[in-house]
């Protein structure tokens, strides 16, 4: 069974920092590219940033660029998103996404970030 | 990059279809055939029922189908059923790994 288990989530303060991770299991992790998704309260879907097999690729969406740096550890099975500069804007539930140019595969449950003083 | 727009909401009774429109530019929708549909039911992780325009991932009833003419997607859902009732998200590559994904559409089921 694929399993992707995001945590990490939290409150944070405006200008503050967070790190999440994503533990995966049942499929190759060292063959998949993995993103990141995130989901504002009540609202839509946004891609943030996605890492290729070895890492050696990455790309952000813009607003986050310079800001969010996404990693992976293919001995560890996991993926991770270290947030920095965090606006209110940023706040969402923050999607472990299996995938890329042909769909966005697998997902896990989600972790949520709040970024409030 | 904007994201692909999307009728907030369409409807229909059960049995009968509906069809969702995703709309973008050549850059994204219209420029490859990496179009994607998602449905997420509420407080539920999406779930990919269409990928690369048409096609359908193991376990995805027939019911649901995709295709595309220009820089606009489409998602048919036909027979609808009540667990069809839920949010549907359509999502596109816009080149150099960036991608992009539509506005979303309820779908109620009347």
């Amino acid at each position: 069974e694929v399993q992707l288990v995001e945590s990490g989530g939290g409150l944070v303060q405006p200008g503050g920092s967070l790190r999440l991770s994503c533990v995966v299991s049942g499929f190759t992790f060292s063959s998949s590219w993995m993103n990141w998704v995130r989901q504002a309260p009540g609202k839509g879907l946004e891609w943030v940033a996605i890492i290729n097999l070895d890492g050696s690729v990455k790309n952000y969406l813009d607003s986050v660029r310079g800001r969010f740096t996404i990693s992976r550890d293919n001995a560890q099975n996991s993926l991770s998103l270290q947030m920095n500069s965090l606006r209110a804007d940023d706040t969402a539930i923050y999607y472990c996404v299996r995938g890329s140019d042909a769909a966005f595969q697998s997902w896990g449950q989600g972790t949520l970030v709040t970024v409030s003083s | 990059q904007s994201a692909l727009t999307q009728p907030p909401s369409a409807s229909g009774s059960p049995g009968q279809s509906v069809t969702i429109s995703c709309t973008g530019t050549s850059s994204d929708v219209g420029g490859y055939n990496s179009v994607a549909w998602y449905q997420q039911h509420p407080g539920k992780a999406p779930k990919v029922m269409i990928y690369e325009v048409s096609k359908r991932p193991s376990g995805v009833p027939d019911r649901f189908s995709g295709s595309k003419s220009g820089n606009t997607a489409s998602l048919t859902v036909s027979g609808l059923q009540a667990e069809d009732e839920a949010d549907y998200y359509c999502s596109s590559h816009a080149g150099s790994h960036y991608y992009v994904f539509g506005t979303g559409t309820k779908v109620t089921v009347l």
